[in-house]
């Protein structure tokens, strides 16, 4: 019954280093957003496709890039990691109507960045 | 710009007792999502509002929808303690927003014995 899943739970990660995280879901939907989640801050938007190779930028894309090669398939880049970034990353797609379906999420993947 | 603020962000209630959140947003929208997220855990799907009036309900939570107010609530009856989690609610910002989900900043419930 997995539908989004995220490939690390836990990542721990050096400064400077290049850190990929994975998204696959397996419904067919065309959209794809990667949040993350911060005590106090709630859910921020960092990126999201609403189909292969189509890119957004959300609330907060500095220091973060995206891919979306295949439409099952939405990986967030940290090029340079910092300590900032140091947060829980959350994974979700919908369809392109949001309606009955609303968003399904990951699992969630907590990125340490020491 | 859509805005989605919920209150209250924490909420300490005694088991047994009876509260609401509430979920107030900035634009006009006929779809409300509500989330559930446990400690260290993903957002779960709760309750899908897509009508003014709409009211959903399971077990000891209830949500409705006033699209003219702009507000939505979760009711929650007879608390138990395995309600303690963290209750989002979304907002479909419709065509203008690429119909993204805007979310409030989440309230924490904790329910003591």
């Amino acid at each position: 019954d997995v539908k989004v899943t995220q490939s690390s739970r836990y990542l721990v990660k050096r400064t400077g280093e290049k850190v990929f995280l994975e998204c696959v879901q397996d419904m067919d939907h065309e959209n794809m957003f990667w949040y993350r989640q911060d005590p106090g801050l709630g859910l921020r938007l960092i990126y999201f496709s609403y189909d292969v190779k189509m890119k957004e930028k959300g609330d907060i894309p500095e220091g973060y890039s995206v891919s979306r090669e295949k439409k099952e398939r939405f990986s967030l880049i940290l090029e340079s990691a910092s300590t900032n970034q140091t947060s829980m990353y959350l994974c979700a797609s919908s369809k392109p109507e949001t309606g009955f379906w609303g968003y399904t999420f990951g699992s969630g993947t907590r990125l340490t960045v020491v | 710009e859509l805005k989605v603020e919920q209150n209250p962000l924490f909420l300490s209630m005694q088991e047994g007792k009876n509260y609401t959140i509430y979920c107030n947003y900035s634009t006009t929208s006929d779809r409300l999502y509500w989330y559930r997220q446990d400690p260290g855990k993903s957002l779960e799907s709760l309750f899908v509002l897509l009508s003014n009036g709409a009211v959903k309900q399971e077990g000891r939570l209830m949500a409705s929808l006033d699209t003219k107010a702009r507000l939505s609530t979760l009711h929650i009856t007879a608390a138990v303690h395995d309600l303690s989690a963290t209750y989002f609610c979304a907002v479909d910002g419709g065509e203008t927003s690429g119909s993204r989900l805007t979310f409030g900043e989440g309230t924490q419930l904790t329910v003591n014995p």
